[in-house]
């Protein structure tokens, strides 16, 4: 099976503009979460999506959102971005039956100037 | 909200000596999780401890998770440089049910 996918791998924005980043996950997962990880703050939870529906969401502010398609794609979205927001964006796959145990994507490498 | 802490934080060891990461959760865990990341690289699924007391082996590595659900450890013997990267406990937040991952170790192994 091939495993999780995110695009872009890498990429460079400047302060106010908005980025989309995708996910695809391991073929049958139905649940996919986000993470965001800084040097500073470690892995940080930003919310998990199964059958296209948000299960849970963490503290992070209005300006992050994503959405899930019939077929388990994700997608998120940061709007207005903030220097701040520089980190590695990890996506995570699971299966139903199985749910706590997290696949995760290479990830996307953000960079904000 | 539940916090999941690491300790220690950092560890540099002698290639050969042992090595040991504690996990300390503000509540009861359902069952605990550990993730392996190497420098660069994204967290790989080591193991899932479920039961209370459980303890698991993988080759050098021993997992366990305490008694009280609350805490867990991860014991490596005789390091490799190939063991070098950061080593983080996971578990879902009772309550609101979201997945929280620990602080981490991050392991330096020296040849």
């Amino acid at each position: 099976k091939a495993g999780v996918t995110q695009t872009p791998r890498y990429l460079i924005k400047t302060r106010g503009q908005q980025v989309t980043l995708s996910c695809s996950p391991i073929s049958g997962h139905r649940s996919v979460s986000w993470y965001q990880q800084t040097p500073g703050q470690g892995l940080q939870f930003l919310f998990e999506y199964f059958s296209e529906t948000q299960r849970n969401k963490g503290n992070f502010p209005g300006r992050f959102s994503g959405r899930q398609f019939s077929n388990s794609r994700s997608e998120m979205n940061v709007s207005t971005l903030e220097l701040g927001d520089s980190a590695l964006y990890l996506c995570a796959s699971s299966s139903h039956r199985d749910q706590e145990t997290q696949y995760f994507g290479p990830g996307t490498r953000l960079l904000v100037l | 909200g539940q916090q999941v802490m690491q300790i220690p934080q950092y560890q540099h060891v002698q290639e050969g000596e042992d090595f040991t990461t504690y996990c300390n959760s503000s509540t009861t865990l359902s069952n605990i999780q550990w993730y392996k990341q190497r420098p660069g690289g994204h967290p790989v699924f080591l193991i899932q401890l479920v039961k209370s007391g459980e303890v698991k082996k993988q080759k050098r590595l021993t997992f366990q998770f305490g008694e009280a659900k609350k805490n867990s450890s991860l014991h490596i013997t005789a390091t490799q440089t190939t063991d070098v990267g950061t080593y983080f406990c996971a578990g879902r937040e009772s309550g609101t049910y979201k997945y929280i991952f620990g602080t981490g170790t991050r392991l330096k192994v020296l040849a």
